[in-house]
């Protein structure tokens, strides 16, 4: 099963745009964390966003974490073409020790 | 170091078959877990190994099995195949277990059932 819902489904922006995706999910977490994946290749990790944590920074990456609302979101500022990928959310949900991914949000960066 | 790798890269089968994918991990790595991921179900947990032990299991089928041998690599066998298990295999690593530390991904392993 999925826990996460992303948003939106697909983004497409122009270079040098900021895209924001956001990530929901309904169970309380230990960590969040963000992948990238080109093109059904594997993923890369990102970031990762610990409960007790509300933002962090890596490069032009921008990742926040309301736990409140069971909500993230993570900004890409100044995109570039390389941006072009598939971005997921996964959390490390209290007790299971796995990570649960989020549908995935698409994004075309266009030079 | 060295990234995740596995093999095979690229796999066909027909149905009723099995098959053995292998992942090798980050040297130092004592978890490997291991992810299906389709079109339709997008990224799911199939199982989790730490210290050549099953820790954690997903929901599927007794079909889908594996281990992890004392130098930490790790296999995954599917057996009597079926068209729904046309998918890209991937195994991640990390240093602590299950999801409680950044995961290092594979390329994965494309796995076609005709």
């Amino acid at each position: 099963s999925q826990q996460g819902e992303e948003d939106p489904q697909a983004l497409s922006i122009q270079e040098g745009e900021n895209a924001t995706m956001n990530c929901s999910y309904k169970t309380s977490i230990n960590n969040l964390q963000w992948y990238r994946q080109n093109s059904g290749r594997g993923l890369v990790h990102l970031i990762l966003i610990r409960s007790n944590e509300r933002e962090k920074h890596s490069g032009r990456l921008r990742v926040t974490l309301d736990t409140s609302k069971k909500s993230s979101s993570l900004l890409i500022t100044a995109s570039r073409a390389a941006d072009t990928a598939s971005y997921f959310c996964a959390t490390d949900e209290t007790g299971r020790r796995a990570l649960t991914f989020g549908s995935g949000t698409r994004l075309q960066v266009q030079p | 170091k060295a990234g995740v790798t596995q093999t095979p890269r690229y796999l066909i089968k027909t149905r009723g078959q099995q098959v053995t994918l292998s992942c090798s991990p980050i040297s130092g790595h004592r978890s490997v877990s291991w992810y299906q991921q389709t079109p339709g179900q997008g990224l799911q947990f199939l199982f989790e190994y730490f210290s050549e032990t099953q820790r954690n299991k997903g929901n599927f089928p007794g079909r889908f099995s594996g281990r992890q041998f004392s130098n930490s690599r790790s296999e995954m066998n599917v057996s009597t195949l079926e068209l729904g298990d046309s998918a890209l295999y991937l195994c991640a690593s990390s240093w602590g277990q299950g999801g409680t530390d950044t995961q290092y991904f594979g390329p994965g392993t494309r796995l076609t059932v005709l």
